[in-house]
């Protein structure tokens, strides 16, 4: 089955660019998509079909994929970012994978 | 926007049974797929499986076959996940998901359900 690869954490100061990054073999083949998690609260939707925004997510968020890494991005990071960031893709379209997880650390 | 309701938590004990239902607010709930997702305290996502759209068709995670059944009533705008012979690493708060089309994402999920497997 497909397996997608996160680095457990990323750390980054307010202000400056955090980029997720999500590995897989051939993933740039596939579409990924983001989800944010706060403690204590359901999943959002923040990218989808590799770099499209949904409605309310802010410009800040874009991703990108090529090759074998997909890469979440979030600029001007904020303190309401901390939170943990899941990829995910379809596996012969009848299987979900997500990813391990990173936690975002604001520091 | 859809919005999903989840129930509320259960206490099981091991070996029993737990029914989980999911109910959608607005129309044309026939017309998407729900998937199932869980985490496990501390844990990260883990899919568990979906039902259709329409007709109604199931595909389960390989680790779920056999033990997990998903159903819908579409007169009632309503998904079911119902895991069996529940074991204390059951434990975790279940999500159900609308799925956008086919192979698409999750755009709206459920607030979530604990589910805690315990003697």
């Amino acid at each position: 089955s497909f397996v997608l690869t996160q680095p457990p954490s990323v750390s980054v100061a307010p202000g400056k660019t955090a980029r997720i990054a999500c590995g897989g073999n051939n993933i740039g083949t596939k579409s990924v998509h983001w989800y944010q998690q706060r403690p204590g609260q359901a999943p959002v939707l923040v990218i989808k079909y590799d770099s499209d925004r949904p409605s309310g997510i802010p410009e800040r968020f874009s991703g990108s994929n090529s090759g074998n890494m997909a890469t979440l991005s979030i600029t001007r990071v904020e303190a309401g970012d901390e939170a943990d960031y899941y990829c995910q893709v379809w596996d012969n379209s009848r299987d979900v994978v997500f990813g391990g997880g990173t936690k975002l650390a604001v520091l | 926007q859809v919005q999903l309701m989840q129930s509320g938590a259960e206490a099981r004990k091991p070996g029993a049974s737990v029914k989980v239902s999911c109910k959608a607010s607005g129309s044309m709930f026939v017309s998407y797929a729900i998937a199932w997702v869980r985490q496990a305290p501390g844990q990260g996502l883990e899919w568990m499986g979906w039902i259709s759209a329409y007709v109604g068709n199931t595909n389960y995670a390989q680790k779920f076959q056999g033990r997990v059944t998903m159903t819908k009533d579409t007169s009632t705008s309503t998904a079911y996940m119902e895991l069996m012979s529940l074991r204390s690493d059951d434990t975790a708060v279940y999500y159900c998901a609308k799925v956008v089309g086919s192979g698409g994402n999750f755009d709206s999920w459920g607030q979530g359900t604990l589910v805690t497997v315990s003697s």
